[in-house]
């Protein structure tokens, strides 16, 4: 059974980066994407993008395209987020989550299904 | 993008009782529908996917119909941990979007 494990909270200023990390242990990493989803306080999920390990290409949501970099390093089955010129409006949980189906003959060839496991989500907190 | 629209967005349910969670979306999304079910300080865990396929550790008491741009989430005999936070999210299109959510309260 696959488990997320994701980095501790954060605390940024307006105008830098955070990077976020998301470790899969105890399954298969490489043929799943893995797609980050975020929820500011009090409010729904939305998605950000994902990347598919074994093909290494991320894509993301026009949302955060430009600001989002989603990258994998299948030697330690983790995968990480990182988002750039961080405003206020960025505050939010931060979840990484394991996404279906998995790749099988080559598809499907991006992420983009059901998320299944989720990790433990990463506090991140933009203040001046 | 597709607009995921749940209803009610709060239900007040008491236990023992079924709970009926709907789920429209603003063009079709076939069946590639999940269900989440989110309590707080937690992260959400899926429930359902491709509309009415139960994903494991959820009993039967759980589940899901629809196809096209109507879905329904339906629990039996609401338990004392059912009641959370119940998201819908399509797949079927990108981007991928989620309902903003209905909260499941207790009567």
């Amino acid at each position: 059974q696959v488990q997320l494990v994701q980095s501790g909270a954060e605390v940024k200023k307006p105008g830098s980066s955070v990077k976020v990390s998301c470790k899969a242990s105890g399954g298969t990493f490489s043929n799943y994407a893995i797609s980050w989803v975020r929820q500011a306080p009090g409010q729904g999920l939305e998605w950000m993008g994902g990347i598919i390990p074994i093909f290494g290409t991320a894509n993301y949501t026009q949302k955060f395209q430009g600001r989002v970099t989603i990258t994998a390093d299948k030697s330690t089955s983790t995968a990480y987020m990182d988002l750039s010129s961080l405003r206020y409006e960025d505050t939010a949980v931060y979840y990484c989550a394991r996404d279906h189906p998995p790749v099988v003959g080559g598809s499907p060839s991006a992420a983009g299904g059901w998320f299944d496991p989720w990790g433990q989500g990463t506090l991140v907190t933009v203040s001046s | 993008e597709i607009v995921m629209t749940q209803s009610p967005a709060t239900l007040s349910v008491s236990p023992g009782k079924r709970a009926t969670l709907s789920c429209r979306a603003s063009q079709s999304v076939s069946s590639n529908l999940a269900w989440y079910q989110q309590k707080p300080g937690q992260a959400p865990r899926l429930l359902i996917y491709d509309a009415s396929t139960g994903a494991t550790g959820f009993p039967a008491r759980f589940s899901g119909s629809g196809s096209g741009t109507e879905f329904t989430l339906t629990i039996s005999s609401l338990q004392s941990e059912d009641f959370a936070i119940y998201y819908c999210q399509q797949y079927n299109t990108w981007p991928l979007t989620f309902g903003q959510g209905t909260r499941l309260e207790i009567k």
